[in-house]
This record gives structure tokens, sequence and C-alpha cells, in this order.
């Protein structure tokens, strides 16, 4: 069974500063997806950005960016200018390559907390 | 419709008591995932329909909870005598047929479960 796991409960950033998430995953599969999702307040569940296990380009979307590192089984976050809109809980997930109806794993999620 | 739907918002039982939980994916979409995210935040996959055939049921506790997608009905959770532990927010998420390598799982607003 895959697990992943995200070592930072809390994170604090300066407005406007650079954050970086951290995330680690374990699977013996070669193909897979990562993704953060982002969960403020409201609860509503929110894909910041996904990555492809086959590419090897980090995805960017946005303020947003990846570190993938697939040797290292790393996917961390990279938040640039961070702004008071993007308090708020961040998780980390992985889905098998299978098919169209694999769950998805989460890590117990990161805290993002906003300093003006 | 465009968004999942879940109703009710909120639930509130007395320990052993039945709760059932309702969701409308996304018009089109032909796969359906329960997740539960437990007052930690940590999420748990439950159960993933493709159209109204059971695909992964590995996260169901079987004794007590059971689900089903029929055709022309919403989809439904249902915990029969419900416990302490099973206060939560359960969330639905649908997504298509997958026309490329990915498929993006959308996701409802929750149904907040409180077991008394």
């Amino acid at each position: 069974a895959q697990t992943v796991t995200q070592s930072q409960p809390e994170m604090s950033v300066q407005e406007a500063e650079t954050v970086t998430l951290s995330c680690t995953y374990d699977t013996s599969e070669s193909d897979y997806y990562l993704f953060w999702y982002k969960q403020p307040p409201s609860r509503q569940m929110i894909l910041v950005i996904r990555q492809e296990a086959y590419k090897q380009q980090n995805a960017t979307e946005n303020r947003f960016s990846v570190n993938f590192q697939k040797a290292a089984k790393s996917f961390s976050l990279k938040i640039s200018d961070s702004q008071l809109g993007d308090a708020a809980m961040y998780f980390c997930a992985y889905r098998s390559e299978g098919g169209g109806a694999d769950g998805l794993t989460f890590g117990k999620g990161t805290h993002l907390i906003i300093q003006p | 419709g465009e968004e999942v739907a879940q109703t009710p918002k909120h639930l509130v039982r007395g320990e052993g008591q039945k709760a059932k939980l309702y969701c409308a994916p996304i018009k089109g979409h032909s796969y359906v995932f329960w997740y539960q995210q437990v007052l930690k935040n940590e999420f748990k996959f439950l159960i993933s329909f493709q159209n109204e055939n059971v695909f992964d049921e590995t996260g169901m506790p079987k004794e007590r909870f059971s689900a089903k997608c029929l055709p022309n009905s919403p989809c439904s959770l249902e915990i029969q005598a419900t416990k302490l532990e099973d206060s939560a927010v359960y969330f639905c998420a649908s997504s298509q047929v997958p026309s490329g390598p990915y498929n993006e799982q959308f996701f409802g607003p929750g149904t907040r479960l409180t077991v008394l």
C-alpha cells in the first residue's frame, strides 16, 4: 500500500515571501500521479497542482510550483509571493495510474499561516 | 449539474442510530468516490464506483458502512449503528471517463456528521 508523509504540521510565512511545503511518499509503482490540494476553512477541496510521475519536468501553475524528485520519492510545493488568501490546509495526495476509479491517498496535511 | 452536490450539510445522530448521506455527481461523470475526513484532518478513502458498480471498497468498514450508486438516483453512503468515532466530514468526489492519461476528481462541499 502507498503512504504519503507530510512532516510539517504547520508552517508560517510572511506575506510576499516564498514558502516550501514538503511531502514524501512510498510506493512500489512506477507510474502514478501526485497532487497538492488546498483546503481553506470552508472545507472545500481545491486542486492546486498535479504531477504525472512519467514527466521529468516539474509542474507549474502561476505562483505554485513543485519539485518532483522521483528517485527520492519527494514532491514539495513552493508558493511564491505568498498572499493572505493562500492561508489554508495543504494536502499532498497520491493516486495510482491504474485506472480512473482509483482513490487518492492523502498525507496528514500542513497548516499554512500567512503573516501580514 | 456542474458541481458535486452533497446533502445534508450537517447531520447529528445519537450513538447507535443510522445515518444516510447523499451525493449527486457532476452530470456525465462516471466515477464516484467517498472519503472520510476526521477531526484531525486525516483523509481516508472509503469506496469508489464506476457507474453503479463498486470499483474499490478496500477502505470501507464493511460491518457498518454501505454505499450505493443506482441509475437515476443520488449516490448514498449509509452508516448503521453509528459510533462516536464516525464523527467526521464525509466528502464525495466525481470524475469523468478519462479522455487522456488523467482525470481530475472534483470534490463536493462535504457532509459533517456528528455522533453524540
